[in-house]
């Protein structure tokens, strides 16, 4: 059973604090990983990938993968109100006999208190 | 602009009566899929479709069909619907990754929420 596992929150972080979500996976064949932002009645929207070991900074987001250990986080630096949304953590797999399916967590709601 | 787009946006329907909710993108994506979210419990894939006349189940199909007759449409049909399918649906599509078909970044419709009484 692949599954991707996110703690569901809400996870409450002062602003312009650092808000840190993480993710965990069980298929060790996963390849590529994706965050997506959705805000309450909204449609996800992608706010980092990242493919290799590290991290990936994109303005105050930084992702970080740990293949070893299975697990992927992000970070939010200097959390904003606009934050406060559910992150969903999305896991990819490239093989073929998975069709190549994202395997998504239950998401983490964020609240940025002001 | 590049954009998936959902109709309608809002629907109340009555159990057993037919429906299908359109999904049409732009982007010339041979991935699409559907979902549908539910309090708690995420994003739970109802179809997906590799290309064009290539589509199978996701993890809950009961009661869902879906064709894909051409590259940029992929429609949803509710043959009877009834209470529990009463959800927030959403459309994606997707580009693969070079040759090995991995998925790329998945682009989302705006949302179908459907009532269905």
């Amino acid at each position: 059973q692949k599954e991707v596992e996110q703690n569901s929150g809400p996870l409450s972080v002062p602003e312009g604090a650092i808000a840190s979500l993480n993710c965990t996976y069980s298929d060790r064949g996963s390849q590529s990983f994706f965050w997506y932002r959705q805000y309450s009645g909204k449609s996800p929207e992608l706010i980092m990938f990242i493919y290799s070991n590290g991290d990936k900074e994109d303005g105050r987001f930084t992702a970080q993968l740990n293949k070893a250990s299975q697990y992927v986080s992000l970070l939010i630096r200097d959390s904003q109100p606009s934050d406060s949304a559910t992150y969903l953590c999305a896991v990819n797999n490239d093989r073929k006999d998975s069709n190549y399916q994202l395997i998504w967590g239950a998401g983490t709601k964020l609240i940025i208190k002001p | 602009e590049a954009q998936v787009t959902q109709n309608p946006r809002y629907l109340i329907t009555v159990t057993g009566k037919k429906l299908t909710v359109t999904c049409s993108q732009n982007m010339n994506h041979e991935y699409m899929s559907w979902y549908r979210q539910d309090p708690g419990l995420g994003l739970r894939q109802i179809y997906y479709s590799m290309n064009v006349e290539v589509t199978d189940k996701g993890d809950v199909p009961e009661g869902y069909k879906v064709s894909r007759k051409e590259k940029r449409n992929f429609p949803l049909i509710l043959e009877s619907p009834s209470p529990n399918q009463t959800s927030l649906y959403f459309c994606a599509s997707s580009f693969r990754l070079g040759s090995g078909g991995a998925l790329g970044t998945q682009y989302f419709g705006p949302g179908t929420r459907l009532t269905v009484l």
